[in-house]
């Protein structure tokens, strides 16, 4: 079975830190891993995608994820926190099934 | 190219009665996926369909609920005899292949409301 972790459905930074969402992963085999974005009252838009490319993926809107197999993790960084981030973000898994798996989401909010 | 079209947005229904919720795919894609977002939670696969088949249904309540992508025209998300626990967003999503290679690009959701 495959699925994914995130941890704290709450995370607050201040305008212009770093910011950190974490995602943990299980999988019996190498994950496609993904990350999307959901703003208030709108659908997921994808932010990046690993897959099996660079351990390092760049996103939109300044944002980046590290994968680390040791550590099983594919957090979702950015350097400088914006007002316009405050959303709630998902770290998602699929394998060969064609099913993507989410996990229960991280509400981003920035502190003015 | 426009995106995932969902249709409508917000669909109020009273209890007993049946929801139709609509998907126009990407132009190009062929595999459509609905997920379902329940109140505080994160997305729940619900079926996977290609032109005219069911790929994978195994997220779908056995009983009420059905789903089709006809040769022609949007996919249906059917709830039949709506209860208030089948108020969610409901999602389309759709890829134009293997979704580990392209990812899914999803609509904006249909907000289903059972009073």
């Amino acid at each position: 079975a495959q699925s994914v972790t995130q941890l704290g459905s709450h995370v607050s930074v201040s305008e212009g830190a770093l910011v950190l969402l974490r995602c943990n992963y299980s999988s019996s085999v190498p994950p496609y891993l993904f990350w999307y974005v959901q703003y208030p009252n709108q659908g997921l838009q994808l932010l990046l995608k690993y897959t099996s490319a660079a351990t390092l993926v760049k996103g939109i809107n300044g944002f980046e994820a590290e994968f680390k197999k040791s550590e099983t993790s594919f957090h979702l960084t950015k350097p400088s926190a914006h007002m316009s981030d405050a959303a709630e973000y998902f770290c998602a898994v699929i394998l060969g099934n064609e099913k993507l798996t989410f996990g229960t989401g991280t509400r981003l909010t920035i502190i003015p | 190219n426009a995106g995932v079209m969902q249709n409508p947005r917000h669909l109020v229904r009273r209890r007993g009665q049946e929801a139709r919720l609509r998907c126009s795919p990407m132009k190009g894609h062929s595999h459509v996926y609905w997920y379902r977002q329940l109140p505080e939670e994160g997305l729940k696969f619900m079926v996977y369909l290609q032109k005219e088949n069911i790929i994978d249904e195994s997220g779908m309540p056995k009983e009420r609920f059905s789903a089709e992508f006809p040769k022609e025209g949007p996919s249906i998300l059917r709830i039949q005899q709506v209860v208030r626990g089948d108020s969610a967003a409901y999602f389309c999503a759709s890829s134009p292949g293997t979704a580990t290679l392209y990812g899914y690009t999803f609509g904006s959701g249909t907000r289903l409301t059972v009073v």
